[in-house]
């Protein structure tokens, strides 16, 4: 069975940071590429980042270039968000999510994690 | 930056059809992907490649693209299909990912 686990949410101070991971299991994770999507509360889905297979490809979402970095051991199945500089519209349930398709990036997300919370207050 | 519209709502009866539009620049030259999300859930994948259904999504749900515009249809909408959907595609240069704004669809 395909499972998504993300794990490193929690409670952090505007200005400070926090590493989001994500333990893929139950499929050949170095084939496939991995997104982060976030849903602030109340509000609907955005995509953040994205990163193929390999690393070779990595892309942001304009409200979070330069603060957060994508990237992935894909001898630990392990995809990771580290976060910097956070602010409070930063709050978000962040979700880690499968590329579609062996070797594609940005295309569909299945399937997905459950999602960790993150909450940017002082 | 680039969007994807959707309506805020849709209501439909029980057995009837439900239609959410999704429009964007872009759609003519990339794919279009759906997703339900009921409350306190992850989403979940409906519709990939415009209409293409996976594995395990009942045949109710459809999708289809015209130009700017990509549809998802529910027929035959059940109690369970209320939810909120949301579009999710790609820029022109397939570097930006990008999500509709939503719909919440209400079984009467």
């Amino acid at each position: 069975e395909v499972q998504l686990v993300e794990s490193g949410g929690g409670l952090v101070k505007p200005g400070g940071s926090l590493r989001l991971s994500c333990a893929a299991s139950g499929f050949t994770f170095s084939s496939y590429s991995m997104n982060w999507v976030r849903q602030a509360p109340g509000k609907g889905l955005e995509w953040v980042s994205s990163i193929s297979s390999s690393s070779s490809y990595i892309y942001y979402a304009d409200s979070v270039k330069g603060r957060f970095t994508i990237s992935r051991d894909n001898a630990k199945n392990s995809l990771y968000l580290q976060m910097n500089s956070l602010r409070a519209e930063d709050t978000a349930v962040y979700y880690c999510a499968r590329g579609g398709r062996i070797g594609s990036y940005l295309d569909w997300f299945d399937p997905w994690g459950q999602g960790t919370l993150v909450t940017v207050s002082s | 930056s680039y969007e994807l519209t959707q309506p805020p709502s849709v209501s439909v009866s029980p057995g009837q059809t439900a239609r959410i539009t999704c429009s964007g620049d872009a759609l003519p030259k990339q794919y279009a992907y759906w997703y339900q999300q009921k409350p306190g859930q992850a989403p979940v994948l409906v519709i990939y490649k415009d209409s293409e259904r996976p594995s395990g999504i009942p045949e109710r749900f459809s999708g289809s693209s015209s130009g700017t515009t990509v549809t998802l249809t529910i027929s035959g909408v059940q109690a369970e299909d209320e939810a909120d959907y949301y579009c999710q595609s790609a820029d022109s240069s397939g570097t930006l990912g990008v999500f509709g704004t939503g719909t919440k669809v209400t079984v009467l």
